[in-house]
């Protein structure tokens, strides 16, 4: 199973970012997001489509349908900056854990 | 709050084994609500999924590793460990161990906590 990811996406401070992210049908899998900042470990920001885990702001929200997965984050601030990875579980296969390859959100 | 941290060689020769070790604090290795895994990321590149453990001792690995990887679990110690075998440079990588949620509707997983890193070397 694969996961398409922009390479970049580059948006104002204060802006709405969008990454998306596209496979077969992935409307039909549960989709997680992590953002990783420079010489950081990944860190969860979505799960299951669209729930923050605590701790994480509300700016950032996910969504899920048909053959695209969205992360939406809104009013961007510069400490956003960073690679953003999708990712789902593929109980079809062996390999049962599939990252799309990542984006790199630039903030202007 | 659990805690996993990455334990092993910085350094590993050409065609030796890479092991390294997950010691989880906060937190039971033996829980049925978790599966226990490696992740690692190549200098500048994406992430890669090694395997998976779960706790009865099933264990899930990435087709392209397998025939040099083997995940396995000390329940006694609260750790989990990495060997991969014959390894080359093309397995230099930033290595994680993660806690993967389990899901109970279809045992599906997502790497939900993750340890800090370590970074292994393969060069003579």
């Amino acid at each position: 199973y694969v996961l398409t990811q922009p390479p970049s996406v580059s948006v104002a401070p204060g802006q709405t970012a969008r990454i998306t992210c596209e496979g077969n049908n992935i409307g039909s899998k549960s989709v997680h997001w992590y953002q990783q900042k420079p010489d950081q470990a990944p860190v969860l920001v979505v799960y299951d489509d669209r729930y923050r885990p605590s701790g994480i702001p509300e700016r950032f929200s996910g969504s899920n349908s048909g053959n695209t997965a969205t992360l939406t984050i809104s009013r961007v601030e510069a400490g956003d900056e960073a690679d953003y990875y999708c990712q789902v579980w593929d109980s079809s296969s062996d390999l049962r854990v599939v990252f799309g390859g990542g984006t790199k959100l630039a903030v202007l | 709050q659990m805690q996993l941290q990455e334990s092993g060689p910085g350094l590993v020769k050409p065609s030796e084994t890479l092991s390294l070790t997950c010691t989880v604090s906060g937190g039971s290795i033996s829980s049925s609500s978790y599966y226990w895994g490696w992740i690692r990321q190549p200098p500048g590149k994406g992430l890669e999924w090694i395997g998976t453990i779960y706790y009865n001792g099933n264990t899930y690995y990435n087709p392209s590793l397998k025939s040099r990887l083997t995940i396995s679990g000390d329940t006694s110690k609260n750790q989990f460990s990495l060997n991969l075998s014959s390894v080359t440079a093309a397995d230099t990588a930033v290595y994680y161990c993660a806690r993967h949620f389990r899901s109970y509707y279809d045992s599906s997983g997502y790497p939900d906590n993750w340890g800090q890193g370590t970074l292994v070397t393969v060069s003579s």
